[in-house]
């Protein structure tokens, strides 16, 4: 079945820690894309990417980085210097009739 | 920047009544806008899309509109059912990069 998978689901992070959360894409789609949302809140563009090794930040890049060393793969770093980090990532990859399909999520905790 | 808003929050409506979900946005050059639904703690999952040259998608049982001249798209869901009970949401994009802005969303639930 093609989809998207991220891994892990839950994540907890201790202050000062960077974590990296996974996003697997086996549609043969170009354009990836990470986004957050806080609760009662839409989502939020963090960083995308239309190609292989290169990505461009979104609306609120700050504390996070990426890498696309490869089509299938589009993973998020969230570093120590993320003041608010707690929420719910959402991955996505874009279809050729522009629809955006996501992954279940990843649930990340400060301690 | 596009900003996009969805009014109201929440609503509740009896098993078999139309729902009707509103959806605005500030910027008329909007490239394309969809709509996505989201049980709790769970992704997304895609409805419809509109192009900025259509007017309205429909899919089964669902159908949205597009005005760009008064900022607004509308989700139709007819005979509302229990499991359509989720968050509605909607996003527009203003370029082909697929940047998209997010609405809050409607929480909707359906009461058998």
């Amino acid at each position: 079945d093609g989809g998207i998978t991220q891994s892990p689901k839950y994540l907890f992070r201790k202050e000062g820690q960077n974590v990296t959360l996974s996003c697997e894409q086996n549609l043969n789609h170009d354009a990836m894309y990470w986004y957050r949302q806080d609760p009662g809140q839409g989502l939020r563009l963090i960083y995308y990417s239309q190609i292989v090794n290169d990505f461009q930040k979104g609306d609120i890049a700050e504390g996070y980085s990426v890498s696309r060393e490869k089509k299938e793969s589009f993973p998020l770093t969230v570093t120590s210097a993320q003041k608010n980090p707690t929420a719910f990532y959402l991955c996505a990859s874009r279809g050729r009739k522009d629809t955006q399909y996501f992954g279940p999520g990843t649930r990340l905790t400060v301690l | 920047k596009q900003e996009v808003t969805q009014i109201p929050a929440a609503l509740s409506v009896p098993e078999g009544e139309n729902l009707v979900l509103n959806c605005s946005f500030t910027d008329s050059a909007i490239y394309n806008l969809q709509w996505f639904r989201q049980d709790p703690g769970k992704g997304l999952t895609s409805l419809l899309l509109i192009q900025s040259s259509q007017r309205e998608q429909t899919s089964g049982r669902l159908n949205a509109s597009l005005d760009k001249s008064s900022g607004r798209s509308t989700l139709y869901i007819a005979a509302s059912q229990p499991g359509d009970s989720a968050t509605y949401l909607c996003a527009g994009a203003t370029d082909s990069w697929g940047k998209l802005q997010f609405g809050a969303g409607t929480q909707v639930v359906v009461t058998p």
